[in-house]
């Protein structure tokens, strides 16, 4: 129990299907991530959120749409995905920013597991 | 922008032999971390370094940081079942959120 939880943990959808992935963390930490990591790209990131704004997005396909309602939850609403967007779909926390750097340890949760027909 | 460059991709070792990843940046790092994924789990936290030079041990596993703060090594010795996995370094500093691309650690018995 790493204190991220996600859902679903297993996820298969079709290229046209609408479907949100969900991350909870309860260690208090302000700041969130997601990453994607894939065969060919271990562990790349996709979206920051500090404070519940959003601080990076590095150029994600608008089919990725993240969203950060509170300190403790994160999305990331996924639509039109294409097969290559299947991968495991990682969460993370961390205390935030330290002078401006991101220093924090990172908290990760279990993934969901997500494959595109 | 900040990238560190792992190596090597991958390593086969008999166990009880030693292991040792590299991890090297082009930019000085205000820290360094170290992460350890098992096969079908997620990254978890081993440890961070901050100083200059500085050496950290957790039981069998050996960690040190250049003198230059732009590389990096993780040295298990004597490995076990125990220690296969994927071993990130991600850097700190104005873009502290990058991995490695991690060596894959395959141990055969």
């Amino acid at each position: 129990e790493t204190g991220v939880t996600q859902t679903p943990r297993h996820l298969v959808m079709g290229m046209t299907n609408k479907k949100s992935l969900k991350c909870e963390q309860h260690l208090g930490h302000n700041a969130m991530y997601w990453y994607k990591q894939s065969a060919k790209k271990p562990l790349e990131l996709m979206f920051v959120y500090s404070l519940e704004e959003r601080v990076e997005n590095n150029s994600v396909p608008s089919r990725f749409s993240p969203e950060c309602p509170n300190s403790s939850h994160l999305f990331l609403h996924l639509h039109t995905l294409q097969p290559e967007d299947s991968a495991l779909y990682l969460c993370a926390s961390s205390q935030g920013l330290a002078g401006g750097s991101f220093t924090g340890e990172l908290f990760f949760g279990e993934g969901s597991r997500l494959t595109v027909l | 922008g900040q990238q560190v460059m792992q190596i090597p991709q991958y390593q086969h070792v008999q166990e009880g032999e030693d292991f040792t990843t590299y991890c090297n940046s082009s930019t000085t790092l205000s820290n360094i971390q170290w992460y350890k994924q098992r096969p079908g789990g997620h990254p978890v936290f081993l440890i961070q370094l901050v100083k200059s030079g500085e050496v950290k041990k957790q039981k069998r596993l050996t960690f040190q940081f250049g003198e230059a703060k732009k590389n990096s090594s993780l040295h298990i010795t004597a490995t076990q079942t125990t220690d296969v996995g994927t071993y990130f370094c991600k850097g700190g500093g104005a873009d502290g959120l990058t991995f490695g691309k991690g060596t894959h650690l395959i141990i055969q018995p």
